[in-house]
């Protein structure tokens, strides 16, 4: 089981460029989630998903749109990419259905705005 | 409006000795809590958690204490090794899915 992974790992973007970053889980789980990570913060929740199909705006979801096509995937968009952007982005998974469930998190991706 | 605060950004400890991470929360709805401890370069991994019905929670060398009456939690290490080293996050659940992180605490074990 290869858990949760990101990809990529690290990106640097301009100003008004946009990308996708990717998250997969091979552990059959049905919640998903999208953190940031800046210095000083913790972790802020971006959006969610409590399914294949579904997303939910989290803390901090202003210029992020996500999509969860596939129950393994969910993927993170940034359509104008801005320098307040750049940070750490964390996927988790959890089993869901159930409350109080661990989160599981992937490596993170490193993402820099010039 | 952070509910969930970590206010110690950094903890030094001599191997061998005891670690105490603390973290406070100003949302009493909040039932359940974890711990999750994060290397560099490497997303955090769960560590352990405690249900607001318990005030205390072992597991080997880690203990979770609650004090609901002062909204404070804390993480006992003992005894603490150098592998211990990490970013220390407290979170807090509400009946939902979704959790409050605390900023994390860096823990350093010197050898």
């Amino acid at each position: 089981n290869a858990g949760v992974t990101q990809t990529p790992k690290f990106r640097v973007l301009k100003t008004g460029q946009s990308m996708t970053l990717l998250c997969a889980q091979d552990m059959n789980h049905e919640y998903m989630y999208w953190y940031r990570q800046d210095p000083g913060m913790g972790l802020r929740l971006i959006h969610y998903s409590v399914g294949e199909g579904t997303t939910a705006k989290g803390e901090v979801p202003d210029g992020y749109n996500v999509s969860r096509l596939k129950k393994q995937n969910f993927l993170l968009g940034l359509e104008s990419a801005a320098p307040s952007q750049t940070s750490v982005y964390f996927c988790a998974s959890s089993p869901g259905l159930v409350a109080y469930n661990e989160q599981f998190f992937g490596p993170g991706t490193r993402l820099t705005v010039l | 409006d952070q509910q969930v605060k970590q206010n110690s950004p950094s903890l030094s400890v001599q191997e061998g000795r005891i670690s105490i991470l603390n973290c406070d929360y100003t949302n009493s709805m909040f039932d359940y809590f974890l711990w999750y401890k994060k290397y560099p370069a490497e997303g955090p991994t769960f560590l352990i958690s405690i249900s607001s019905i318990k005030d205390k929670n072992e597991d080997g060398r880690f203990t979770v204490f609650l004090n609901k009456s002062a909204k404070h939690l804390s993480l006992h290490i003992v005894p603490s090794q150098p592998g211990d080293s990490a970013v220390y996050f407290c979170a807090a659940i509400s009946g939902t899915y979704k959790y409050i992180f605390g900023t994390g605490t860096r823990l350093k074990v010197l050898a």
